[in-house]
């Protein structure tokens, strides 16, 4: 069975500190991806990246930063948390070939108090 | 920009009826479609997806219908039961070589017993 994992279901931190949010995949795929899910705005695309050290802006990559050291990892990082990043983060793969459907992980509810 | 929307925010129904939830695309390039469905705290997973060379593509106890002309996306889920209640998401990928989904805001489906 496919697997994406996400490091921690719900997290919370404090305005101004530096947040990791880890995304692992066991499928060996390419791309990979990271979202934020808001009420009433669906799935938007903060990041995404298509090989190991590669990366590509999303839609809403402002206050974000991203890394791909290995394969099966991508780590989104929020430099300074401020309060309108509290939303739910959701990690997502694919594979290269062809057109296929992207593979979630379960969320990480993040609340910046 | 192009986008995915939903005519129908939230659809009721009871246990045992046939559900249809509908998805207007824009972009005419978009060359795949796919249905999430997400259930509470959980994230999206994958239901059934269609390539735009495809008017109709059936699952297991469900229909994705393509209407090219009009932009139209539906899903069709037979014989609904309780575990069918959660939000359902179109996705469609308009292109190119990075795989990236844009997505609508989602309809909230609920199974009346």
């Amino acid at each position: 069975d496919v697997k994406v994992t996400q490091s921690s279901r719900y997290l919370v931190k404090r305005t101004g500190e530096k947040v990791f949010l880890e995304c692992v995949q066991d499928m060996d795929h390419e791309n990979m991806f990271w979202y934020r899910q808001d009420p009433g705005l669906g799935l938007r695309l903060i990041y995404f990246s298509y090989d190991v050290k590669m990366k590509e802006k999303g839609d809403i990559p402002e206050g974000y930063s991203v890394s791909r050291e290995k394969k099966e990892r991508f780590s989104l990082i929020l430099e300074s948390a401020s309060t309108n990043q509290t939303s739910m983060y959701l990690c997502a793969s694919t594979n290269r070939g062809g057109r296929s459907e992207q593979y979630f992980g379960p969320g990480t509810r993040l609340t910046v108090t | 920009g192009e986008s995915v929307g939903l005519h129908l925010p939230t659809l009721s129904v009871q246990e045992g009826d046939n559900s249809i939830i509908n998805c207007a695309y824009s972009n005419s390039a978009s060359d795949y479609f796919i249905w999430y469905k997400q259930e509470s705290g959980k994230g999206p997973q994958f239901i059934i997806d269609i390539r735009s060379n495809m008017d109709k593509r059936q699952g297991q106890r469900v229909t994705v219908l393509l209407n090219k002309t009009v932009k139209h996306l539906s899903l069709q889920i037979a014989a609904t039961q309780p575990g069918d209640s959660a939000v359902y998401f179109c996705a469609e990928n308009s292109g190119g070589s990075n795989y990236k989904l844009t997505f609508g805001k989602g309809t909230l489906l609920t199974v009346n017993p």
